[in-house]
């Protein structure tokens, strides 16, 4: 069964640089997301993407985060200029088409902020 | 509360027995899933009831929804050690975005 491959599992960094996160979705997927998940706390909606743009985000995603679709197969997710309360578990999700489908999550990568 | 708010936080119970989740949420939704999460992986998609349904059917799996009491419930039957997860309800909107609540961990002790 296709999967939502995500790149690396884990992820160190240091306070103030800048993290790239890597998402390959399920290739005829349209619709693609990204969620993240601070230990302990509920999963929580970062953005979604269609047609190459935003086609919503939450307030947690401000001027420090961006989404691209560099080329056919990856989705990324690009932090600058990272805080310690950045560390968390990223998830990206796929869906094929909008209504009632379950999303597809990917595993994570796992943000450690040092 | 927040939209999607399990309960109970925590359960534990013996392999065999039920596990009953529960979730409540706020707004109007187009469907509401579940998703289970075991420790420091993704998240697995279960089953998906939309707004218009009123119980659906997966294996050992059973959910209900009651919209007009704006909440949800996950049945896990013949529980086995290896259901011991955390299970999420997720209210998908217009917007196509997940919404999720809290999550309720299991324990089924062997």
């Amino acid at each position: 069964e296709p999967e939502v491959t995500q790149t690396p599992s884990h992820q160190v960094t240091q306070m103030g640089q800048e993290v790239i996160l890597r998402c390959v979705p399920i290739s005829n997927h349209l619709y693609f997301y990204w969620y993240r998940q601070i230990l302990g706390q509920k999963v929580e909606f970062l953005v979604s993407f269609y047609n190459n743009e935003i086609s919503e985000k939450s307030e947690i995603f401000d001027d420090q985060f961006s989404v691209e679709r560099p080329d056919g197969s990856n989705f990324t997710l690009k932090i600058r200029s990272t805080k310690l309360e950045d560390s968390a578990m990223y998830f990206c999700a796929s869906i094929t088409d909008r209504g009632n489908q379950p999303q597809h999550f990917g595993d994570g990568t796992r943000l450690s902020i040092l | 509360s927040q939209q999607g708010e399990e309960d109970p936080q925590a359960l534990s119970i013996q392999e065999g027995e039920n596990a009953t989740m529960n979730c409540s949420y706020k707004t109007s939704i187009n469907n509401l899933q579940w998703y289970r999460q075991n420790s420091g992986r993704g998240l697995v998609h279960l089953i998906l009831i939309r707004s218009n349904e009123r119980e659906k059917h997966s294996g050992r799996l059973r959910v209900t929804l009651d919209t007009s009491k704006k909440s949800s419930s996950l049945l896990i039957t013949a529980s086995r050690a290896a259901d011991t997860a955390s299970y999420f309800c997720a209210t998908m909107n217009a917007g196509n975005m997940l919404t999720f609540g809290g999550g309720t961990r299991l324990m089924v002790k062997p």
